[in-house]
């Protein structure tokens, strides 16, 4: 968790509401990529970036390699969108190895 | 599709017996990885298949095997399972490397 720093570690919302998830690189990251970890444990494939923004629905997330983060938008929170999220980075010279962070977990209330 | 199948789902295990792990996609995508998840840490790389080359993480080298038959399949192996390895096991695949990664539903392994 030192070379992906994903804050907050913890986040409690009202339905309803919006937030943002951040991951900040203390390597040189090529590319990133969110994941919803669901109550089961799967990791679900939310966004794949090289630096740039992707937005799918009520979220959105960008991606800067030259300050080194990356950032998740969730739009009017639903109780659905509660879980752990990584964020995990590739970096140059280490082809095929994502570098995890250690999540946030999210609660969202009603 | 972008399924990867995992089995078993659930698997318990006595200390000292070997542990056999399998994971399958029909994406046909060249690299395969298995990742380590524990309670309250970052999923950890364990080792990666590119075509038929094995890499192994040089601190995990010695205490995981695996096997990759054919495009679609790739296993791993732990020959004598102890209390440490009690965790959950990720397979992913990705069309090449430095390109998405997408994981199985897990193997929830507990050592007993």
């Amino acid at each position: 968790g030192d070379k992906v720093k994903q804050s907050p570690s913890a986040l409690s919302l009202q339905e309803g509401t919006n937030s943002a998830l951040r991951c900040n690189f203390s390597i040189a990251a090529t590319t990133v990529q969110w994941f919803l970890q669901n109550p089961r444990g799967s990791l679900i494939n939310l966004f794949y970036l090289v630096p740039g923004t992707k937005e799918n629905g009520r979220l959105k997330s960008a991606f800067d390699s030259k300050e080194s983060y990356s950032t998740l938008h969730i739009r009017d929170a639903q109780l659905e969108d509660s879980g752990t999220y990584f964020c995990a980075a590739e970096t140059t010279g280490n082809t095929g190895k994502l570098i995890f962070g250690l999540g946030t977990t999210l609660q969202v209330q009603p | 599709d972008t399924t990867v199948k995992q089995n078993p789902r659930y698997k318990l295990a006595r200390v000292g017996k070997p542990v056999n792990l399998i994971c399958s996609q029909t994406m046909n995508h060249d690299t395969m990885y298995w990742y380590q998840k524990k309670p309250n840490q970052a999923p950890k790389l364990l080792l990666f298949y590119y075509d038929k080359i094995l890499n192994r993480e040089a601190d995990t080298f010695e205490k995981f095997q695996s096997s990759r038959p054919n495009n679609s399949f790739c296993s791993l192996y732990i020959g004598s399972a102890g209390l440490e390895y009690s965790a959950m096991y990720l397979c992913a695949s990705s069309r090449a490397q430095k390109y998405e990664q997408y994981f199985g539903p897990g193997t929830r392994l507990t050592v007993l």
